[in-house]
């Protein structure tokens, strides 16, 4: 079955920190994409980065960049120089014929 | 363009009642997947449409439903609501690269 795990409920960091968020996910399919959807509070979700499974290397947009480790089942995301408007809840999320979100990580950026 | 559109925004019901939400995807794509959210299960997918036709369907009781029309436009209907039907209910568009576009989504209360 298709899964997608998010092992970090909630992550607090100061502003212009780095941090990472972690996600791994599981499929049988070979054919896949990997996605990082960014939902600030009380508005609307929003595509942060997308990857697909057959190239190597690794996305990056901006200040927001993934760790794909495709042996591994595992699509971190790194959000560098961190900002306030970054705080959001983030969902991982991995579709093969459908698509399946992780229960998502609460990110606080601090002042 | 515009973006995808959810209504209502906000809606409260009692037990027992039925429901129908709409959605209209962003002009062009033909792919819609509807989604529920609650504090307690993440992001649960409901079903995709495609063309009018169902492609895919999560693991959601025969309560809900939904179709597509021939201009791209969804419905979901939720039928002897529950109390447990209290969520928001979001609803994405499918652009060219598999990202899904996410409405506002919509509010549901069940009292």
């Amino acid at each position: 079955a298709q899964t997608v795990t998010q092992s970090q409920p909630e992550m607090s960091v100061q502003e212009a920190e780095t941090v990472t968020l972690s996600c791994t996910y599981d499929t049988s399919e070979s054919n896949y994409y990997l996605f990082w959807y960014k939902q600030p509070p009380s508005r609307q979700m929003i595509l942060v980065i997308r990857q697909e499974a057959y190239k190597q290397q690794n996305a990056t947009e901006n200040r927001f960049s993934v760790n794909f480790q495709k042996a591994a089942k595992s699509f971190s995301l790194k959000i560098s120089d961190s900002q306030l408007g970054d705080t959001a809840m983030y969902f991982c999320a991995s579709r093969d014929d459908k698509i399946i979100f992780g229960k998502g990580t609460r990110l606080h950026i601090l002042p | 363009k515009a973006g995808v559109t959810q209504t209502p925004r906000y809606l409260i019901k009692t037990r027992g009642q039925q429901v129908t939400l709409s959605c209209s995807p962003i002009s062009g794509h033909r792919s819609v997947s509807w989604y529920q959210q609650t504090p307690g299960q993440g992001l649960q997918f409901l079903f995709e449409y495609f063309s009018e036709t169902q492609r895919n369907k999560g693991n959601f009781p025969g309560r809900f439903s939904g179709r597509q029309f021939s201009n791209s436009r969804s419905e979901m209907n939720v039928s002897t609501l529950e109390l447990g039907d209290s969520a928001l209910y979001l609803c994405a568009s499918t652009g060219q690269t598999n990202e899904r576009f996410f409405g506002p989504g919509t509010r549901l209360t069940v009292l």
